[in-house]
């Protein structure tokens, strides 16, 4: 199962939007609308954002939104709060009921 | 309410077995997919492993072979033996249910969408 690229590091002022991708390969991101994004505070587990691509849970903020284009996905923040600075991390259905992350994004709110 | 709790985690030598426990409550974890995922001090997620509600059970490549992920129903309870450790599994390992997901096609499976998480447990390989 291979790791989902993301990037390290992304930043944003409050009330602005950000995107954080996360690239897969046409066996996991590009095969399957099951992907997954994820939040987590600094010593606290993680908390599902995004499902099935575009899904939000009940609960989660309409500000977050996820698509998918490729092998290529994509979760949106709008209008950023001090509460979204986190880690964020994709997750894919990779075949055969296994599943790959991404390794992480760090959001900074300016 | 949903709640997952985990135990078992601690200092272990390489080579060494421990065996990690999810009590669950609020669902039935033999209706559900239930997955083990860990994250290194300092890293990333990494999925371990997932176990079906009709019991077959999957693991990723890093720890096939030496761990075994379980239930005790009566219990509702989900485990992870794990044997054969190294410096790399060194991780806090949380317990974590999937939605699931339908396909008209080929059924139900797991899909890596985890909505309920324990608050993880701290295993330690080292000498």
């Amino acid at each position: 199962q291979s790791a989902l690229t993301q990037p390290a590091s992304v930043s944003g002022s409050p009330g602005q939007s950000i995107t954080i991708s996360c690239t897969g390969t046409s066996s996991d991101v590009g095969s399957y609308n099951l992907v997954s994004w994820y939040q987590q505070h600094p010593g606290k587990a993680p908390k599902l954002m995004i499902y099935e691509v575009s899904k939000r849970p009940s609960g989660v903020s309409n500000r977050f939104s996820g698509s998918k284009s490729g092998n290529t996905a994509s979760l949106t923040i709008s209008g950023l709060q001090a509460e979204d600075e986190a880690d964020y991390y994709c997750c894919s259905y990779a075949g055969s009921s296994t599943f790959g992350f991404g390794g992480g994004t760090k959001l900074t709110v300016l | 309410e949903v709640q997952l709790v985990e135990s078992g985690g601690g200092l272990v030598q390489p080579g060494g077995s421990l065996r990690l426990s999810c009590a669950a409550s609020g669902f039935t974890v033999s209706s559900n997919y239930m997955s083990w995922v860990r994250q290194a001090p300092g890293k990333g997620l990494e999925w371990v492993s997932v176990i079906y509600s009709g019991g077959s059970t999957y693991y990723a490549d890093s720890v096939k072979g030496r761990f075994t992920i379980s239930r005790h129903n009566s219990k509702n309870t989900l485990y992870l033996q794990m044997n054969s450790l190294r410096a790399e599994d060194t991780a806090v390992y949380y317990c974590a249910r999937d939605k699931g997901y339908y396909d008209i096609l080929t059924g139900y499976y797991a899909s890596g969408a985890f909505d309920y998480w324990g608050q993880g447990t701290l295993v330690t390989v080292s000498s």
